[in-house]
């Protein structure tokens, strides 16, 4: 079946560090892959998604490239702000079900952005 | 904006009651979704459904049922509440059958005792 695998966290930056989160899956078909964005006390916000390979999502100055031969769709960001400390997941959506866009998660790395 | 709202934010339920949790959309959507919410676990689905009246099921159906009679409204039941069951409960709405991303409600925190 399908499967997300992502780092533990937390990760921990300070303010304006570079961030990488990784992600990769395992999938039969086509995937689609997605980043959900998940702030304290709220439901899950889309932050950025590929449909094809080579596809780069980005929103946010957030940024991840759908790579089909490493299987992984890495999230990144130049400079975080204290504003990114959420929890993010990330997504894999089965083509092949024919019926509703099912979504499989990865178990979420938490980020802390300090001063 | 689509907005996904779940009736309550906080549940406290004993074991063996009847839990009703309900979910309402306002953007038409035909697939609405019940996820659960686990530490070290992420987001595991249990139900789903593509349009009024059906329903299917996700990876961990069991202890749960739904319903939907209306478009707009999907709920999930917990037939008898066990402590098992203590969760972020998270619902979700969608359009059609292409991929399309989900659009999330805020939550219900359920605690069984």
């Amino acid at each position: 079946g399908n499967s997300v695998t992502q780092m533990e966290g937390p990760v921990t930056l300070s303010e304006e560090a570079f961030l990488t989160i990784n992600c990769t899956y395992t999938a039969t078909g086509y995937p689609s892959l997605f980043w959900y964005v998940q702030y304290p006390g709220e439901g899950l916000q889309l932050l950025l998604k590929a449909t094809k390979a080579d596809d780069k999502g980005s929103n946010k100055g957030f940024e991840a490239t759908y790579r089909k031969e490493t299987t992984s769709f890495h999230l990144e960001k130049g400079s975080v702000q204290v504003s990114d400390s959420a929890v993010y997941f990330c997504a894999l959506s089965d083509q092949n079900t024919g019926t509703a866009s099912k979504l499989t998660f990865g178990t979420g790395t938490r980020l802390q952005v300090t001063l | 904006d689509v907005k996904v709202t779940q009736s309550s934010r906080y549940l406290v339920k004993r074991t063996g009651e009847k839990v009703f949790l309900e979910c309402v959309q306002d953007m038409d959507h035909e697939n609405m979704f019940w996820y659960r919410q686990d530490p070290g676990l992420g987001l595991r689905l249990i139900y789903f459904s593509y349009d009024v009246k059906m329903k299917e099921k996700g990876d961990i159906p069991e202890g749960y049922s739904v319903s939907r009679e209306k478009k707009e409204r999907f709920s999930l039941i917990l037939e008898s509440a066990s402590t098992n069951q203590t969760s972020m409960y998270l619902c979700a709405s969608s359009f059609g059958v292409l991929v399309s991303p989900l659009h999330f409600g805020n939550g219900t925190r359920l605690t069984v005792t």
